[in-house]
């Protein structure tokens, strides 16, 4: 069965550092969202990207965050200047389309680490 | 906003016994989409159940099930003859016709051997 991967597992990061987070979404998927849980707190919606351009953003997703899809299958969040409370479980998410009926498909998480 | 309420942090159940995770939510929106996920400890998000609004019927996958109140915005989800590999974070979403997914704030759950 297709599958969302992301890339690293686990990234450790120095505070002011840049850090990338890699995801690959499921092929035919055309819609990608990214998300945040902090340790021991709730799934939290980031942003969502369609035809590589920003849907939806929400208030975490400041001037530090931006997304890009550099190719036909990588879906990229960027930190620009890490901080301590960055430290997070992010998730990259993607679904065929918009259809409320569409079923959302989230990967398996990279752990950021900020020191 | 939506707002997901998952009033028990924690849970338990003894192997093979019945539990239920309760889940509330707000909304103005009659169409809408709600979703049990499940998070092991390896953080994975894990799709267990989904429910349609405009469906009257309950969703059953399995060994899970929901009970879907919509007029009292509830949605409970039932995990029957319960096994080890259940114990997981159980997070209830909520997803409108937009974008965006409103997650609850998680019940642990333990299955006692």
């Amino acid at each position: 069965e297709p599958e969302v991967t992301q890339t690293p597992s686990h990234q450790v990061t120095q505070m002011g550092q840049e850090v990338i987070l890699r995801c690959v979404p499921i092929s035919n998927h055309l819609y990608f969202y990214w998300y945040r849980q902090i340790l021991g707190q709730k799934v939290e919606f980031l942003v969502s990207f369609y035809n590589n351009e920003i849907s939806e953003k929400s208030e975490i997703f400041d001037d530090q965050f931006s997304v890009e899809r550099p190719d036909g299958s990588n879906f990229t969040l960027k930190i620009r200047s890490t901080k301590l409370e960055d430290s997070a479980m992010y998730f990259c998410a993607s679904r065929v389309t918009r259809e409320v009926t569409d079923t959302q498909y989230f990967g398996p998480g990279t752990r950021l680490t900020v020191l | 906003a939506q707002t997901v309420t998952q009033s028990q942090p924690e849970m338990s159940v003894q192997e093979a016994e019945t539990v239920t995770l309760s889940c509330t939510y707000d909304t103005s929106e009659s169409d809408y989409y709600l979703f049990w996920y499940k998070q092991p400890p390896s953080r994975q998000m894990i799709l267990v159940i989904r429910q349609e609004a405009y469906k009257q019927q309950n969703a059953t996958e399995n060994r899970f099930s929901v009970n879907f109140q919509k007029a009292a915005k509830s949605f409970s989800l039932k995990i029957s003859d319960s096994q080890l590999g259940d114990a997981a974070m159980y997070f209830c979403a909520y997803r409108s016709t937009g974008n965006q997914f409103y997650f609850g704030t998680g019940t642990s759950l333990t299955v006692i051997p």
